[in-house]
């Protein structure tokens, strides 16, 4: 069970935004500059998004946003369109002992 | 463009070993830290251990007791050894790249399920 929170769902409609949090606490998410955001259609691999926060990498829309406050961190999904539907999880590296910890996942629903 | 391919049995008998073994390609094993990702059924992803080309490895502390995480230089590949598995150890199980403080590109995952 991860020690992280995620709203299970979150929906919008097409061209719409959504924001979508991860919140910690000072020892994982507020003391991590290394917050990355992934991607997950059921059935395929996983995607980075997000990487130190608010960084993409190539190839990645730049409908996808990153930002942290405190303990939160934050995934705007800009422009939703319906191949946005899928799972997301943040994954602070929270340090030498944790190392990776991923969210609980938010399915987002285009409807 | 690096590409990742896990293999092993998909099957594998409660109190037994579960062993994975992920193919790289288009690029060297001695770029990166490699990891193991997994994804129980209807549950989230769990990071379980990475390695880097040298053997150096870092692990989930809730899964280190009975994980163990090599690397073959020489075939271009790296492993996932898991003791003593349950039916909570059934799963999709992912190899990947890492790059910098992220799971940077992933292979297409392989189910393994624990049953007798």
């Amino acid at each position: 069970q991860s020690a992280l929170t995620q709203p299970a769902s979150v929906s919008g409609s097409p061209g719409q935004s959504v924001t979508i949090s991860c919140t910690g606490t000072s020892s994982d998410v507020g003391s991590s500059t290394h917050v990355s955001w992934y991607q997950h259609h059921p059935g395929k691999a996983p995607k980075l998004l997000i990487y130190e926060g608010t960084k993409r990498p190539s190839g990645v829309s730049d409908r996808f946003s990153g930002s942290k406050s405190d303990n939160t961190a934050s995934l705007t999904i800009s422009g939703l369109q319906a191949e946005d539907e899928a799972d997301y999880y943040c994954c602070p590296y929270a340090g030498s002992i944790t190392f990776y910890v991923f969210g609980p996942g938010t399915k987002v629903t285009v409807l | 463009q690096v590409q990742l391919q896990e293999s092993g049995p998909g099957l594998v008998e409660p109190s037994g070993t579960l062993s994975l073994t992920c193919a790289v390609s288009g690029g060297s094993i001695s770029s990166n830290w490699w990891s193991w990702v997994r994804q129980p059924p209807g549950k989230g992803l769990e990071w379980i251990a990475e390695i880097y080309h040298n053997g150096d490895t870092n692990y989930n502390p809730s899964l280190r007791s009975r994980v163990t995480i090599s690397v073959d230089k020489s075939k271009n590949q790296f492993s996932l050894k898991l003791t003593s598995v349950t039916s909570a150890d059934t799963a999709v199980y992912y190899c990947a790249g890492n790059g910098y403080y992220a799971i940077d590109y992933w292979g297409q995952g392989t189910l393994v399920t624990v049953s007798s």
